[in-house]
């Protein structure tokens, strides 16, 4: 079984900030990770992903996220916050098999001028 | 530009109503699901098939059913539907049971 944490329900920075968002897993087998993006009244998007390869991931839009197998997290990170950036993010983590996905609650980030 | 579309994205249906939920990809994926989306509770499975004729229940598939008779559609059925099922309901395709999955613009449902 596997499951999947995201710390803070809303994460609120400045334009120009860093921005941090928290993901903490737990899966029984190595995991494979995402990090998803959803604009208002829109479908999930693909951010970035970890398959085992490299640790520090590169995804679309300046985000990056770094697996770390011994703090069981995958934190996803922008050096400096657009207002367009303002979105629910959702982490989530499979295990491989029949398991699927198992999303976390999501983190609604907010962007202030 | 590959592509998962569903049959409306509002919806406003009635306490006791049958209501379909279509859900069609082009990718030529095996793997479909549907989740429901509500506030503070993040995307919850309800059904996923992994091929043709196949379902699998997911965390929460009670008062929903689901048909794949192509590869390509997948349909959510609420049999009678109830306020307590007024949500944003999401599909996803996928090509292995733990790859990207690929969603489409969502469903907001409404049962008054």
């Amino acid at each position: 079984a596997q499951s999947v944490t995201q710390l803070g329900s809303h994460v609120s920075v400045s334009e120009g900030a860093l921005v941090l968002l928290r993901c903490n897993y737990s899966s029984s087998v190595p995991p494979y990770l995402f990090w998803y993006v959803q604009y208002p009244n829109q479908g999930l998007q693909l951010l970035l992903k970890y398959t085992s390869a490299a640790t520090l991931v590169k995804g679309i839009n300046g985000f990056e996220a770094e697996f770390k197998k011994s703090e069981t997290s995958f934190h996803l990170t922008k050096p400096s916050a657009h207002m367009s950036d303002a979105a629910e993010y959702f982490c989530a983590v499979t295990g491989g098999g029949a398991d699927g996905l198992t999303f976390g609650k999501g983190t609604h980030l907010i962007i202030q001028p | 530009d590959v592509k998962v579309t569903q049959s409306s994205r509002y919806l406003v249906k009635r306490t006791g109503e049958k209501v379909f939920l279509e859900c069609v990809q082009d990718m030529d994926h095996e793997n479909m699901f549907w989740y429901r989306q509500d506030p503070g509770l993040g995307l919850r499975l309800i059904y996923f098939s992994y091929d043709v004729k196949m379902k699998e229940k997911g965390d929460i598939p009670e008062g929903y059913s689901v048909s794949r008779e192509k590869k390509e559609r997948f349909s959510l059925i609420l049999e009678s539907a109830s306020t307590n099922q007024t949500s944003m309901y999401l599909c996803a395709s996928s090509s292995g049971q733990s790859d990207e999955q690929f969603f489409g613009p969502g469903t907001r449902l409404t049962v008054l």
